[in-house]
């Protein structure tokens, strides 16, 4: 089965400093791994999606991950933080190996905080 | 181009009542999932929707059930309501077969059972 662990519940970064959100996965086969993000009474906004090719995705907002299959992960990163970006973040993946539409299986999210 | 609309955006029910509530996928899109997301955690899938019948189901009870329309909205049906079913509702549309392609989301109904 396809699932996904966000080990921290909350990050704190001071505004100006790099950013990383930790998500791991587990599945059959290959993944599609998406991060989305979250803010409050809104729904999920995606940020980017890894699919196939370079490890380094990039996506909106400044925002990118790296994919690293040997360790089954998909941090999210940012060089430069900012107040704005505070709010929670999704990880999420698809297998490609199950059949049919397979639906999106998501993380229990990481809220993150800028502190000014 | 209007994205994924959901209605209502917050709904107060008592236990044992039951609740329907509805989304319009982004226009072009034929998919319709629906997923739970419970305060401080992530949204876990109910179903999926596409050629107005269910595709794909997580693990919810027969309680949840659900409908497409040949518009391509869909609705969502709850039966029984128990406490633990607060929550937020979210509709997500996408295009069948396009597994490789972001989901696109609506804002969500707040649901509060009492």
């Amino acid at each position: 089965a396809q699932s996904v662990a966000q080990p921290e519940d909350q990050v704190n970064v001071a505004e100006g400093n790099p950013l990383t959100v930790k998500c791991t996965y587990s599945v059959s086969g290959n993944p599609y791994l998406f991060w989305y993000v979250q803010y409050p009474n809104r729904g999920l906004q995606f940020l980017l999606k890894y699919i196939t090719g370079d490890n380094l995705v990039k996506g909106s907002y400044g925002f990118e991950a790296e994919f690293n299959k040997s360790q089954t992960s998909f941090h999210l990163k940012k060089p430069s933080a900012l107040v704005s970006d505070s709010a929670l973040y999704f990880c999420a993946v698809r297998d490609t190996l199950l059949p049919g539409n397979t639906p999106l299986v998501f993380g229990k999210g990481t809220r993150l905080s800028v502190i000014a | 181009d209007a994205g994924v609309t959901q209605s209502p955006t917050h709904l107060i029910k008592t236990r044992g009542q039951q609740v329907t509530l509805r989304c319009s996928p982004k226009s072009g899109h034929d998919t319709v999932s629906w997923y739970q997301q419970a305060l401080g955690q992530g949204p876990q899938f109910i179903f999926q929707y596409y050629e107005e019948e269910e595709r794909q189901r997580g693990n919810f009870p027969d309680r949840f059930s659900g409908h497409q329309f040949p518009n391509y909205s869909s609705e969502l049906n709850v039966n029984a309501l128990l406490l633990g079913d607060s929550a937020l509702y979210l509709c997500a549309s996408s295009l069948k077969g396009r597994i490789n392609e972001k989901l696109f989301f609506g804002s969500g109904t707040q649901l509060s059972v009492l």
